[in-house]
């Protein structure tokens, strides 16, 4: 079945570490999407990528970079210079036209200790 | 004040009540989406709908234009209806970003 494909579901890094966070599709979606998910907040917009080797920052970039070298996988490095990186990460995909709305996948809960 | 405004913020009720949702909006939008996050953080989507009403096994989502206003019901809830449901749209001014409520959380007693 198609899908998105996120891993790993939780995640334990040191403080000053970066880290990726993988998200792979296999829904021939031409759209990806990174939000960070705080505690009673809504999802916040990290990065998002409408075609490969082509990436935008979202509200709240800093701190992250992201690449799209393939279509299929759009990874997310949380950066020592991201603050507060502890969160709940999801990547999502669209299509272009998003007419069919969006697919999520199950998440990566970080935990920077 | 948020652009996207859910209600309630929780809502407890028994299994085989009628279940309603609120979402207002204060942008223009093309699309609203109802979305449904389980404990384990996964999101699925359950509509996008632009206009009038849709319906999906015991759920329904209706969206008024003119009234900035969405609905979500879910008839004869079930235990496993418990989730938080979030209300997001797509603006008419940005293609790819959506403005998310901060959703409801939903749980159905036996």
């Amino acid at each position: 079945d198609g899908g998105i494909t996120q891993s790993p579901k939780y995640l334990f890094r040191k403080e000053g570490q970066n880290v990726t966070l993988s998200c792979e599709q296999n829904l021939n979606h031409d759209a990806m999407y990174w939000y960070r998910q705080d505690p009673g907040q809504g999802l916040r917009l990290i990065y998002y990528s409408q075609i490969v080797n082509d990436f935008q920052k979202g509200d709240i970039a800093e701190g992250y970079s992201v690449s799209r070298e393939k279509k299929e996988s759009f990874p997310l490095t949380v950066t020592s210079a991201q603050k507060n990186p502890t969160a709940f990460y999801l990547c999502a995909s669209s299509n272009r036209q998003r007419s069919y709305g969006y697919t999520f996948g199950s998440g990566t809960r970080l935990t920077v200790v | 004040k948020n652009e996207v405004e859910q209600s309630p913020q929780n809502l407890t009720a028994q299994e085989g009540e009628f279940i309603t949702i609120n979402c207002s909006y204060s942008v223009g939008i093309s699309a609203l989406h109802w979305l449904q996050q389980h404990p384990g953080g996964g999101i699925v989507s359950l509509f996008m709908l632009s206009s009038g009403k849709k319906k999906h096994g015991r759920l329904i989502a209706t969206i008024n234009i003119q009234e900035k206003h969405s609905s979500l019901h879910i008839t004869a809830s079930h235990p496993r209806d418990s989730a938080v449901y979030i209300c997001a749209v797509s603006t008419v001014d940005s293609n790819y970003q959506l403005i998310w409520g901060a959703g409801t959380k939903l749980i159905i007693k036996p």
